[in-house]
């Protein structure tokens, strides 16, 4: 079975643009959760999506959205980007509905760079 | 306020050595995951313990759930250099909500 994979690895933009990141979950899975991570904060919880719906939302502004298709492909979209957002942004999915414990299956990560 | 408190951050040992890293919570889980993550990778799945007291072992890494279900402990027996990467734990409460993660255990393995 193919591994979640996400697009792109790699992404330079500048303060006040846009990004959009995709994710390509395992076949099979239904949930796709996003997260940020930072040498600070470590991995946190950005929003998780089961069903072309939000389902779970962490603490994250607005500028923050995502989205999920009807294939479980996800995608992930920064407004207004600063350079706190410099960050690796992880994509995990799992079966969503019939897994008991939530066990994530993660990409290797867009490292997105603010300048 | 960090939920899952992990010790140590950082770990720096010889090739052989054993040792025992920590994630410490206040509040109760119904499940406990560990991942390790390398350079350039996300992080991957090890073992999910879900009973009080239970005790994984996978090869030479052993992992221990609290009997009150708030902390567990990796324990690495004779480390080697393909151990070297980022451990984090993550706390779960069943159902649909979401994990929540450490910061993570950076161990590095020297030869």
């Amino acid at each position: 079975k193919a591994g979640v994979t996400q697009t792109p690895r790699y992404l330079i933009k500048t303060r006040g643009q846009q990004v959009t990141l995709s994710c390509s979950p395992i076949s099979g899975h239904r949930s796709v959760s996003w997260y940020q991570q930072t040498p600070g904060q470590g991995l946190q919880f950005l929003f998780e999506y089961f069903s072309e719906t939000q389902r779970n939302k962490g603490n994250f502004p607005g500028r923050f959205s995502g989205r999920q298709f009807s294939n479980s492909r996800s995608e992930m979209n920064v407004s207004t980007l600063e350079l706190g957002d410099s960050a690796l942004y992880l994509c995990a999915s799992s079966l969503g509905g019939g897994s008991m414990y939530n066990e994530q299956f993660f990409g290797p990560g867009t490292r997105l760079t603010v300048l | 306020t960090q939920l899952l408190e992990q010790s140590p951050q950082f770990l720096s040992i010889q090739e052989g050595e054993n040792l025992t890293v920590y994630c410490n919570s206040s509040s109760v889980f119904s499940s406990l995951q560990w991942y390790r993550q390398e350079p350039g990778e996300g992080p991957v799945l090890l073992v999910t313990v879900v009973t009080g007291g239970e005790v994984k072992k996978l090869k030479r890494l052993t992992f221990q759930f609290g009997d009150a279900r708030k902390d567990s402990s990796l324990h690495i027996t004779a480390a080697q250099p393909g151990d070297t990467g980022l451990y984090l734990c993550a706390g779960g409460w069943g159902g649909n909500t979401p994990l929540v993660f450490g910061k993570g255990t950076r161990l590095s393995v020297i030869a």
